[in-house]
């Protein structure tokens, strides 16, 4: 079975940094596309960053551009998210996705990290 | 950037009722769109893709249907564990998938 491990979460002052892991089991992990989606309290989904199976590309949301880093460790199959200079508006349960092949949606989810930005 | 619009925002059903919740996108999609469904507290799970396509393990109550800048999720007859918010989302941009705002689904 698919399973995506979320973790890294917590309380951090706006500016501060944070790293999230996403440990990953049940599939090949570097054959895929791996991403991450957050959601503000009570809000919707908003899709934050991908990257290639091989991490030769990476891609952000506008709103996180600059200032987030996503990458992976295909030996240890798990996925990162260095995020720095937080603000109040990126208080959101982070989520690991998995895209399948062709990645053109998410199959698999993990249960998800909240991170909680104090102003 | 594609806009994803959402209706209704919610709909208050009973147990064994039919539901229908409409996603609408600013551009052609073709079949490029997948519906999720999100229990309180939990991750959302993948419903459909390729507006129609149901994934492995979901109820056949679900149904998806439509192409190009419509597209309906039925709920043939709601069940007790259908009570969720349900997000569609547009594949038809990647890496730029965006999501509806959701439609809550909860008890008339």
């Amino acid at each position: 079975d698919v399973q995506l491990a979320d973790s890294g979460g917590g309380l951090v002052q706006s500016g501060g940094s944070l790293r999230l892991s996403c440990t990953a089991s049940g599939f090949t992990f570097s054959n895929y596309v791996m991403g991450w989606v957050r959601q503000a309290p009570g809000k919707g989904l908003e899709w934050v960053s991908a990257i290639s199976g091989s991490s030769d590309n990476t891609y952000y949301a506008d709103s996180v551009e600059g200032r987030f880093t996503i990458s992976r460790d295909n030996s240890k199959t798990t996925l990162y998210l260095q995020m720095s200079s937080l603000r109040a508006e990126d208080t959101a349960v982070y989520y690991c996705t998995k895209y399948p092949l062709v990645r053109r949606y998410f199959d698999y989810w993990g249960q998800g990290t909240l991170v909680t930005v104090s102003s | 950037d594609i806009q994803m619009t959402q209706s209704p925002s919610s709909v208050s059903a009973s147990v064994g009722d039919r539901v229908t919740i409409t996603c609408r996108a600013s551009e052609d999609l073709g079949n490029r769109l997948a519906w999720y469904q999100q229990k309180s507290g939990e991750a959302p799970k993948l419903l459909i893709h390729t507006a129609s396509t149901l994934q492995r393990g979901v109820p056949s109550r679900f149904s998806g249907s439509g192409s190009g800048t419509d597209f309906t999720l039925t709920i043939s007859s709601l069940q007790p564990e259908d009570f969720a918010i349900y997000y569609c989302q547009q594949a038809n941009s990647f890496p730029l998938l965006t999501f509806g705002p959701g439609t809550k689904v909860d008890v008339k």
